[in-house]
């Protein structure tokens, strides 16, 4: 079965960090760009930051400078790494594959997402 | 405030049609076709329903359906049911720094 799998998660206080992982199983991390997605609570979607299968990598403006994604694909894990964290940071981070149907890889869309790891940012 | 604008929430009975629209610049729907439609469930994670502006996953009734004029994109559900009631996102990739842009979401209620 195709899935993601987010961890990582957990209360952290303002300028705090975190790792988060999502772990692949049922294809290879190296094979479809890998993004993170968040959702603050109540709130709508928020794109973070993608990984391409040649390694380029693309941020929000809000998480730039602060948080980096990487791959280990030995590991076939995506990691978010989340550092100078502030409140407005809280949210449910989702993991997604980027969309394949046989051969044909889709443009910007996801279609395997993990049922996330949440954030909370507070002192 | 998300880049792409959609309508809060859209209703419709059982059977009907609706329409979601997102709106966006030159920059991103109107200068691409690479726009994404999601639903999301209550407490769920989301679900790629179409990509590309009309194309469908497999799996996804064909019911639903996408398209795209000048800056503005649209999903249509035609033949309502209980279960299509959700929240819907639209997204696209941008040329702005940003690289991928989300809606602010639409919550659909069958009525």
């Amino acid at each position: 079965e195709v899935q993601v799998v987010e961890s990582g998660g957990g209360l952290v206080q303002p300028g705090g960090s975190l790792r988060l992982s999502c772990v692949a199983s049922g294809f290879t991390v190296s094979s479809n760009f890998m993004s993170w997605v968040r959702q603050a609570p109540g709130k709508g979607l928020e794109w973070v930051s993608v990984i391409y299968t040649g390694g380029s990598t693309y941020y929000a403006d809000s998480v730039k400078g602060r948080f980096t994604i990487s791959r280990h694909d030995s590991k076939n894990t995506v990691y978010l790494q989340v550092n100078t964290l502030r409140p407005d940071d809280t949210a449910v981070y989702y993991c997604a594959r980027g969309g394949s149907e046989g051969a044909y890889y889709y443009y910007y869309a996801m279609d395997v997402w993990g049922q996330g790891t949440t954030v909370t940012v507070s002192s | 405030q998300s880049a792409l604008t959609q309508p809060a929430s859209v209703s419709g009975s059982p059977g009907q049609s609706i329409t979601i629209s997102c709106t966006g610049t030159s920059s991103d729907v109107g200068g691409y076709n690479y726009v994404s439609w999601y639903q999301q469930h209550p407490g769920k994670a989301p679900k790629l329903m179409i990509y590309e502006v009309t194309n469908r996953p497999s799996g996804v009734p064909d019911r639903f359906s996408g398209s795209k004029s000048g800056n503005t994109a649209s999903l249509t559900i035609s033949g309502l049911q209980a279960e299509d009631e959700a929240d819907y996102y639209c997204s696209s990739f941008t040329s702005s720094t940003t690289h991928v842009v989300f809606g602010g979401g639409t919550k659909l209620t069958v009525l």
